[in-house]
């Protein structure tokens, strides 16, 4: 029972274009939302995060959307860069801030 | 650097046998999560602890155990080793067990089981 999806494996942007990655949920318990980067050999790294109460949070190049009533959250990246590239995992708690994650989308910038 | 540090960092070792993973979360922070990434695999939760106790299990076999020190820092042992449990472990920790905090990763420990 696959809690976060990200139904995506992989996706390719050109460099200064916009990367949109998304995430489904199905626990509606769910009050937190995270996403994480991470470059090969190396944990993942905290990017930016939601909480339930808001449906977007901004921070740079970074912003994340809330849909509570489709379960959806994207990330959006403007401009995209090539150190960009790497694995970007959606992450979501309930209460008891256990994180679900979901497998993981490839974002791969092109110069 | 996130702060949370792992050892070892690489480990090759057989069947049958055990190891001890290593923690120490970032300064100030209480609670200490293992995670489990296979090959394919998101990261898999293993089990948190907070100042000391166990705060959440999840799929952690029974092979395997952890525990969380005085001076917070944590061991995730696993025991017999299969084949199956190669991966990269991960741990990570908060400065509290409620949602709503940020979680940051160490760098992980590759376990490689031969």
């Amino acid at each position: 029972d696959q809690q976060v999806k990200q139904n995506s494996p992989s996706l390719s942007v050109q460099e200064g274009r916009i990367s949109i990655l998304n995430c489904d949920y199905t626990n509606s318990m769910f009050d937190y939302f995270l996403w994480y980067k991470k470059y090969p050999a190396e944990g993942p790294t905290f990017l930016i995060s939601i909480s339930s109460i808001k449906d977007k949070n901004e921070d740079g190049r970074f912003t994340v959307f809330l849909n509570k009533s489709a379960k959806h959250l994207s990330l959006h990246i403007v401009p995209s860069q090539p150190g960009d590239s790497a694995v970007y995992f959606c992450a979501a708690s309930a209460g008891s801030y256990q994180l679900t994650f979901g497998k993981g989308t490839k974002l791969s910038v092109i110069p | 650097d996130s702060g949370v540090t792992q050892t070892p960092k690489h480990l090759i070792t057989a069947t049958g046998q055990r190891v001890t993973l290593r923690c120490s979360p970032r300064s100030g922070d209480l609670s200490v999560y293992w995670y489990q990434q296979s090959l394919d695999q998101g990261l898999q939760f293993l089990i948190q602890y907070y100042n000391g106790e166990e705060r959440a299990k999840g799929n952690i076999l029974e092979r395997f155990s952890a525990q969380q020190f005085p001076d917070l820092h944590s061991e995730l042992n696993l025991s017999p080793l299969e084949l199956g449990d190669s991966a990269l472990y991960f741990c990570a920790s908060s400065r509290t067990a409620d949602s709503g905090n940020t979680i940051y990763f160490g760098e992980g420990s590759w376990l490689t089981v031969v």
